[in-house]
């Protein structure tokens, strides 16, 4: 497919154990974005990923949070020592960055859910 | 200063109605405001967006109203139908540098039949 590619869809986990989801971007898109949506809430951002730039973690809420972009392709947010507060959806988006923001392709999202 | 107000957090409306979706930022360096529309189980999608270069945007029955000097934009949805019935999203960032968006709550929206 064309589009914003998230894995794994559902992953339900034990409190404390660490979890890794992957993206894999539209082909071409040098801008990547993770943000996290709780039930019934916005959209809060985690990490941007900007081409060649520093990556943009203001967003993360705790240093269990991390996140890791290979060139202009797929990405991976690793949640360490997993806590009920991390249950959600966590959804990429890509964006083809020509000198501006464009228009931002959202995956479905990964949900995650902490026993 | 990088916080985007939304409001109201759900709106329910008869068909044919006419939704309006307000939206508040404070900081002046933003130059790109879209507006995403997230149906259940899926990710936000575009729907429309605008530069403040210009005060008003349509695209077929969505409009964005923009006011420059209040900071302020809203989305109308006219002659509203039950598919509307979504969570908006607004956004805005400063584009021309391609910063990063910053989304405001959502808005919840019901269509009636």
């Amino acid at each position: 497919g064309a589009g914003v590619s998230q894995s794994p869809s559902n992953k339900v986990t034990e409190k404390g154990k660490d979890v890794e989801l992957r993206c894999d971007p539209i082909s071409g898109h040098t801008a990547l974005y993770w943000y996290r949506q709780r039930l019934g809430q916005g959209l809060e951002f985690l990490i941007y990923f900007q081409g060649n730039s520093a990556p943009d973690k203001s967003g993360l809420p705790s240093d269990r949070f991390s996140a890791e972009r290979t060139g202009e392709s797929v990405s991976t947010l690793t949640i360490q020592r997993t806590q009920q507060e991390d249950s959600a959806v966590y959804l990429c988006a890509s964006s083809f960055l020509q000198g501006a923001t464009g228009e931002l392709f959202f995956g479905e999202g990964s949900r995650l859910t902490v026993l | 200063q990088q916080q985007v107000k939304q409001s109201p957090q759900s709106l329910i409306v008869q068909k044919g109605g006419i939704p309006i979706i307000n939206c508040a930022y404070e900081n002046t360096a933003f130059d790109y405001f879209p507006w995403y529309q997230q149906f259940p189980g899926k990710g936000p999608a575009l729907l429309i967006a605008i530069r403040p270069d210009v005060s008003e945007k349509k695209e077929g029955r969505f409009t964005i109203s923009f006011n420059k000097s209040a900071k302020q934009f809203s989305l109308h949805i006219m002659d509203s139908q039950p598919g509307d019935s979504a969570t908006y999203f607004c956004a805005a960032s400063m584009g021309t540098s391609g910063s990063r968006l910053t989304f405001g709550e959502g808005t919840q929206l019901t269509v009636n039949p």
